[in-house]
């Protein structure tokens, strides 16, 4: 069964440092999204993608967050400026119509 | 915007016991609810969802119930098992939406 994979598993940054997180959706789904989840609280909706475009972003979403589908097959989340307050798990997901989405197994970023 | 209160936080039952989450919505737009299933340390797991032109859906041991005039939709598992342990988030999208709005999440627990 195809899976949404996320590469890396954990990554460790420094303050202000770039990031970018990698996500390989499944193959012929059309939409793609962004979630967080900080440790122990619920899953925070951030971005979804469809068409090329951004179709969705919330209010943790700032200039400081871009998202690109750079290829046929990769969907990446940078952070230019990182925060200590974006430490969290960061899961990509996507779905083939908006409903059944289908989560990878998450990045873990530890800003220092 | 969507607010989504589940309830109980935590949920300890025993080997064979049923269990019941609850949520409640505040977006009559709402139209798909799904519920994730999460274990420690790994990714949502999309495990039942059930759309606004239904009123139940069930699936082996768990079901979903909604009611669209109340706003609250409940999780059944029925039969429950030690592998059944983990955290479950409800969800909502709403109608022209992509984004999903989740609970807070409920620790069920079952004791052999």
């Amino acid at each position: 069964e195809p899976e949404v994979t996320q590469t890396p598993s954990h990554q460790v940054t420094q303050m202000g440092q770039e990031v970018i997180l990698r996500c390989v959706p499944i193959s012929n789904h059309l939409y793609f999204y962004w979630y967080r989840q900080i440790l122990g609280q619920k899953v925070e909706f951030l971005v979804s993608f469809y068409n090329n475009e951004i179709s969705e972003k919330s209010e943790i979403f700032d200039d400081q967050f871009s998202v690109e589908r750079p290829d046929g097959s990769n969907f990446t989340l940078k952070i230019r400026s990182t925060k200590l307050e974006d430490s969290a798990m960061y899961f990509c997901a996507s779905s083939a119509n908006r409903d059944e989405q289908y989560f990878g197994p998450g990045t873990r970023l530890t800003v220092t | 915007g969507e607010n989504v209160e589940q309830h109980p936080s935590t949920l300890s039952v025993q080997e064979g016991d049923s269990a019941v989450i609850k949520c409640t919505y505040s977006d009559s737009a709402s139209n798909y609810f799904p519920w994730y299933k999460q274990e420690l340390g790994k990714r949502p797991q999309l495990i039942i969802d059930i759309r606004s032109n239904v009123g139940e859906k069930k699936d082996q041991r768990i079901a979903v119930t909604l009611n669209k005039t109340a706003k609250h939709f409940s999780l059944h598992i029925t039969e429950t098992q030690p592998e059944d342990s983990a955290v479950y988030f409800c969800a909502t999208r709403e109608t022209s939406g992509s984004r999903l709005t989740f609970g807070e999440g409920t620790q069920l627990t079952v004791n052999p």
